[in-house]
């Protein structure tokens, strides 16, 4: 069964600070992984995927990475502005269950 | 962007009611998906549906849950007789296909109170 922690479970930061939310997992074997973003009593907006191929992805300020062999993934998220809080969830994807990880809950300092 | 609707955005109901929880997924997709989320907690999985028929259901999914493509665009989560416990926010997602570059669409969810 796979099992996915976030650490740290919530963040709080000045505006301009770099962010590093880490995501683990215990099975490799995941087709690929995805981070989303939950805004209080909202849904899940998907942030970026990553193959099960490829080492990282970026969009913008949001550079993720991700290393199968030890089971982990770190979201990194340049020069911080209010509007990056919420809640960051990863998702990794084994055939037709996807498994969640609790989240970090984000506060950017203004 | 094409995107998942869930109707209703919030739906109160008795004890031992039965609710149908309904989401119009994103035309092209395959896959489709139930996740639920109590307040607080994390988003926990209940079920994947493919080609008509469960692929896969956790083990909170059980007799008081079904699931159905009634038409080629909807799909309903129904609890046949609701429990106190059963109130969260429940999403629905899609994805086009399984493997690597398969992204999931969530829609904005059905809070869910049972009262």
């Amino acid at each position: 069964k796979q099992e996915v922690t976030q650490i740290p479970a919530a963040l709080s930061v000045p505006e301009g600070e770099n962010l590093v939310l880490n995501c683990s997992f215990t099975d490799s074997a995941i087709y690929n992984l995805q981070w989303f973003r939950q805004d209080p009593g909202k849904g899940l907006t998907s942030l970026l995927l990553i193959q099960s191929s490829q080492r990282e992805q970026t969009s913008g300020r949001l550079n993720a990475s991700l290393d199968k062999s030890s089971g982990r993934s770190t979201l990194y998220i340049a020069a911080s502005q209010p509007g990056d809080s919420a809640t960051y969830l990863c998702d990794c994807s084994n055939d037709y269950k996807l498994s969640f990880g609790a989240g970090t809950t984000v506060t950017v300092r203004a | 962007e094409p995107e998942v609707t869930q109707t209703p955005s919030h739906q109160v109901t008795q004890m031992g009611q039965e609710v149908i929880l309904r989401c119009v997924p994103i035309s092209n997709h395959l896959y489709f998906y139930w996740y639920r989320q109590i307040l607080g907690q994390k988003v926990e999985f209940l079920v994947s549906f493919y080609n008509n028929e469960i692929s896969e259901k956790s083990e909170i999914f059980d007799d008081q849950f079904s699931v159905e493509r009634p038409d080629g665009s909807n799909f309903t989560l129904k609890i046949r007789s609701t429990k106190l416990e059963d109130s969260a926010m429940y999403f629905c997602a899609s994805r086009p296909g399984t493997g690597d570059y398969s992204p999931l669409h969530f829609g904005n969810g059905t809070r869910l109170t049972v009262t």
